[in-house]
């Protein structure tokens, strides 16, 4: 069983709708990871968080220490959000991520 | 800036050739990590290194190989045991506060 699930594996909307995404962990997980990687492309760290909330322009995380689930908000959500969205978690004991299996996200203009 | 750079950005093999792909970052970070990245599957750990001379397997070591001879360099080689090697493959450093950074990627294909 993986220790961090992301929900969903497929999220189709259309521009300008508020986009929610969903990653679950399990204990010994100290900080988790929101990346981006668009088709074909590398990998691009939104945010790291290990407590509370973040805000970036569009793109909001928070996470939930008690409850260990975070997530992925975007808002006015634009066709170039397209892209696949990674959930990792960070085991402080070995400065390793555990990763999900993403999310790919669609925005239809 | 600082970053990680990896090359070639495509790279084909044939098969029973070993082949090394290339990861360099000027971050001044000292762990470095490969990763394999599979379609519908999330990124697994091949091997990382947390400083120089020093490397440990991940969770799927074997057909590759690793060397970290300098800080900002950390190259794979793809040997000939790796039954499966098509895929991508990313580079990334952190810090010890687990800030990480990815490199752009290396998709390798055996023809």
């Amino acid at each position: 069983k993986n220790e961090v699930e992301q929900s969903p594996q497929n999220l189709t909307a259309q521009e300008g709708e508020f986009i929610t995404i969903n990653c679950s962990y399990s204990v010994g997980i100290s900080a988790l990871h929101w990346l981006q990687q668009h088709p074909g492309g590398g990998i691009v760290s939104l945010f790291m968080l290990s407590s509370g909330k973040k805000k970036h322009g569009r793109l909001i995380a928070t996470i939930n220490i008690q409850e260990k689930h975070s997530s992925l908000h975007i808002t006015a959500s634009h066709p170039r959000d397209s892209a696949v969205y990674i959930c990792a978690g960070y085991g402080g004991a070995t400065n390793k991520l555990i990763f999900g299996t993403g999310t790919l996200l669609a925005v239809q203009p | 800036d600082g970053g990680i750079t990896q090359s070639p950005k495509y790279l084909f093999r044939k098969e029973g050739q070993n082949v090394t792909l290339s990861c360099e970052q000027n971050l001044n970070h000292d762990a470095m990590y490969w990763y394999r990245q599979d379609p519908g599957q999330g990124l697994r750990l091949i091997y990382y290194s947390q400083i120089v001379n020093d490397f440990q397997k991940g969770d799927i070591a074997e057909g590759y190989s690793v060397s970290r001879e300098k800080k900002e360099s950390f190259p794979l080689t793809v040997t000939s045991a790796q039954k499966n090697p098509t895929a991508f493959y990313l580079c990334a450093s952190s810090t010890y506060s687990g800030g990480y950074t990815f490199g752009s990627g290396t998709r390798l294909t055996v023809v």
